[in-house]
C-alpha cells in the first residue's frame, strides 16, 4: 500500500511557465518534506512543514514555494522553472523526529 | 551534523554477505546513525538505525564498535535486487528534520 503518493510520476513543463507538484500521505505524520534530487546526485532538502509550521533551506531559491492545506497533502510550487530546476523531487514525511518515509517521487522536465 | 564517508561503490555476487563501512569520525554524543537504500527511480527508504553495538531487523544488521567513529551496514545473503545506492547518515534526533545526504555507496550485485 502506497503510503505517500506523489503524483504525477512524470510531469513536463515549458520553460517559466509555473508548475505545482502534489503530494499526499496516509500516515498521518506531522512533518513533510520536500527534496530535490538531480541526476546522479544526493536528495537536497528544500524546506519542511512540521505540522503547520514552514521551515525553508537558507540555499532554497525563492523560486521554490509550498503549500500544506492539511495534515495529508503538500504541494510544491515552481513559479518560473528554469533548465536547471529539471530533477526528481522527492516528497517525504515523519512523526515528529522519527525516520522519514519517502514517495516514489515526481521527475520534472523542463522544455 | 557529523560528516560521513562511505566508498562510492562496491561489487559482490548473489548470495554474499555485503558489508558497507561508514566512517564518522566527529560523530557527537547525541548522534544516531541511520542508513538509507535508494533504487532508482525511487524514493530512499530506511533501513536501520543504531546509537551503539549491534541492531539487526529483518533485512539488514548494524555494527557500531565503542568508540562509534566508524559503523558497518552488513546486507545477508544478496540478491540482484539489493543493487541500490546506500547512504548512511548521522544525526541527533532533530537531525531526522534536516536529512543531509552524503554521496552514497552504490552497491552492485552481479549475477
Amino acid at each position: 500500500d502506497a503510503m505517500v503518493i506523489q503524483n504525477p510520476r512524470y510531469q513536463v513543463t515549458q520553460f517559466g511557465k509555473p508548475v505545482t507538484l502534489s503530494c499526499s500521505q496516509t500516515l498521518n505524520h506531522n512533518v513533510m518534506y520536500w527534496y530535490q534530487q538531480k541526476s546522479s546526485q544526493a536528495p537536497k532538502l528544500l524546506f519542511h512543514y512540521y505540522d503547520k509550521d514552514f521551515n525553508n533551506e537558507a540555499d532554497t531559491p525563492d523560486n521554490f514555494q509550498s503549500r500544506r492545506p492539511n495534515t495529508s497533502f503538500c504541494f510544491l510550487d515552481i513559479r518560473s522553472p528554469g533548465l536547471g530546476d529539471a530533477a526528481m523531487y522527492l516528497c517525504a514525511t515523519s512523526r515528529s523526529h522519527q525516520p522519514q518515509h519517502f514517495g516514489d517521487g515526481t521527475r520534472l522536465s523542463i522544455l | 551534523l557529523a560528516k560521513t564517508t562511505q566508498p562510492i561503490s562496491m561489487d559482490s555476487y548473489e548470495g554474499q554477505e555485503v558489508n558497507i563501512t561508514c566512517s564518522h569520525n566527529n560523530i557527537a554524543t547525541n548522534d544516531y546513525i541511520t542508513w538509507y537504500q535508494q533504487f532508482p527511480s525511487q524514493g530512499p527508504r530506511f533501513i536501520i538505525q543504531g546509537y551503539k553495538t549491534k541492531v539487526t531487523n529483518e533485512v539488514a544488521s548494524l555494527f557500531i564498535p565503542a568508540d562509534r567513529k566508524s559503523s558497518t551496514l552488513s546486507l545477508p545473503r544478496v540478491s540482484l535486487s539489493d543493487t541500490a545506492v546506500y547512504y548512511c547518515l548521522v544525526g541527533d534526533e532533530g537531525s531526522n528534520y534536516k536529512l543531509t545526504f552524503g554521496k552514497g555507496t552504490l552497491l552492485t550485485v552481479n549475477p
